[in-house]
């Protein structure tokens, strides 16, 4: 079954640029979605088909695809964006979906 | 607005069934895919099953034998029955839309149920 990797954490100041990444095998050939889960909440859509925003996503969110890896940007990073952020594709060949391992993001 | 609301029985036996309900508010279930996910407690995201209004299934090739989800439309809900439950499966449980473009597209998931922690314990 496909897999996706994502580092387990990461850390970064507040102000800055966050890159949370995602890869796995052909990765240019699909479409990547994204989720925020805070401390205590459910998963919460912040990134749909690649690069698109749900409504109320601020701009500073981006999403890339570029290689073997999948990015999540999250510009001028604020201590409300410290959670777990999942990758997640749906497998064409076994019609189901497939999620990454998660990235622990820490705002100093 | 669409909103889902998990419902079950929190605290399980081993070798028990669980079953879990999710209501839709917001939208009619017809013609909408339907999702479960869980995630053990510390750990990721693990997709079990989704629907379709019609009753089409397609489920988690690891759960897939003691798997079943059902829909009714009349009451705008949608159920998980998980069959001879055991530490393995004590989780938080959620119950999300699966939305797309098409049936052909790639799916995503939202929005999302609030989450309801089940625990399987002698």
């Amino acid at each position: 079954s496909y897999v996706l990797t994502q580092p387990p954490s990461m850390s970064v100041a507040p102000g800055e640029t966050a890159r949370i990444t995602c890869g796995g095998d052909n990765i240019g050939s699909k479409t990547f979605h994204w989720y925020q889960q805070k401390a205590g909440q459910a998963p919460a859509l912040v990134m749909f088909y690649g690069s698109d925003r749900p409504s109320g996503i601020p701009e500073r969110f981006s999403g890339s695809n570029s290689g073997n890896t999948a990015t999540l940007t999250i510009s001028r990073v604020e201590a409300g964006d410290e959670a777990d952020y999942y990758c997640q594709v749906w497998d064409s060949s076994s019609d189901h979906p497939v999620f990454g391992g998660g990235t622990k993001l820490t705002v100093l | 607005q669409v909103q889902l609301q998990e419902s079950g029985p929190g605290l399980m036996k081993p070798s028990e069934t669980l079953s879990l309900t999710c209501t839709v508010s917001g939208v009619s279930i017809s013609s909408y895919y339907w999702g479960w996910i869980r995630q053990p407690p510390g750990k990721g995201l693990e997709w079990i099953g989704y629907i379709y209004d019609s009753g089409s299934t397609n489920y988690n090739p690891s759960l897939k034998s003691r798997l079943t989800i059902s829909v009714d439309t009349s009451k705008n809900q949608f159920s998980l029955n998980l069959s001879s439950v055991t530490a393995a499966d004590t989780a938080v449980y959620y119950c999300a839309r699966v939305s797309t473009y098409s049936s052909s597209s790639p799916k995503w998931f939202d929005p999302w149920g609030q989450g309801t922690l089940v625990t399987v314990s002698s």
